[in-house]
């Protein structure tokens, strides 16, 4: 069974350009979750979708993130314009079952983002 | 806010010895996760704790969790090179959030 997978593994762009994220989800998972992680800190929560619906996008740091999941298979996540401290690892997951569950989160391997 | 803290952050250690990793958090849970992320890939499903004193053995890592101190420990039995990687705990209040530590980055030396 193929894992959760991310497209780019590294993007390097300038301040002030845009940059999609993608994130193919474990076929069968409902639930995918967004991640980051900025220098070398702890990994935060973005934002949970449950197929194509938005859940919970508290963790979005601004309004220059969009996430989305058209059909509730992949997502992207769109940064537009990029700043600096958008730098960092973006990380995806996907579960099988919902929230008030005990549900094992499996993790892609991220998409390390680079703003100059 | 739930709040995880994780030490150490870094532990360099010899095969063969010993060590704990420790997890803390900050309010009532009973759901814990642990991960392992080696550079470049995915971080992997270690261990799932879901009640007061549970305990998982896999190999040399073996981790328990206590709700009551709202600790978690992940202990290395014996150290092995393969071993190395980076380490995360990750805390679930009930919600779909993974609160996580800060990650204990772990070099076994030969």
């Amino acid at each position: 069974e193929a894992g959760v997978t991310q497209f780019p593994s590294h993007s390097v762009i300038e301040k002030g350009q845009t940059v999609t994220l993608r994130c193919d989800p474990i076929s069968g998972h409902d639930n995918l979750y967004w991640y980051r992680r900025v220098m070398g800190k702890e990994i935060k929560f973005l934002l949970h979708f449950v197929k194509e619906s938005k859940q919970d996008e508290s963790g979005m740091p601004n309004n220059r993130f969009l996430a989305e999941r058209t059909g509730g298979t992949y997502s992207t996540l769109k940064v537009q314009p990029a700043e600096l401290e958008d730098s960092g690892v973006y990380f995806c997951a996907s579960s099988q079952l919902g929230a008030g569950t005990a549900d094992t989160q499996y993790f892609g391997p991220g998409t390390r983002l680079t703003v100059l | 806010e739930l709040k995880v803290e994780q030490n150490p952050l870094f532990l360099s250690m010899q095969e063969g010895k010993n060590y704990t990793i420790y997890c803390n958090y900050s309010t009532t849970s009973d759901r814990l996760y642990w991960y392992r992320q080696d550079p470049g890939k995915s971080l992997e499903s270690l261990f799932v704790l879901l009640s007061n004193g549970a305990v998982k053995q896999e190999g040399r890592l073996m981790a328990s969790l206590d709700t009551k101190a709202r600790l978690s420990t992940l202990h290395i039995t014996a150290a092995v090179h393969d071993l190395s990687a980076t380490y995360f705990c990750a805390v679930d209040e009930g919600t779909y959030k993974y609160i996580f530590g800060t990650g204990t980055r772990l070099k076994v030396l030969a």
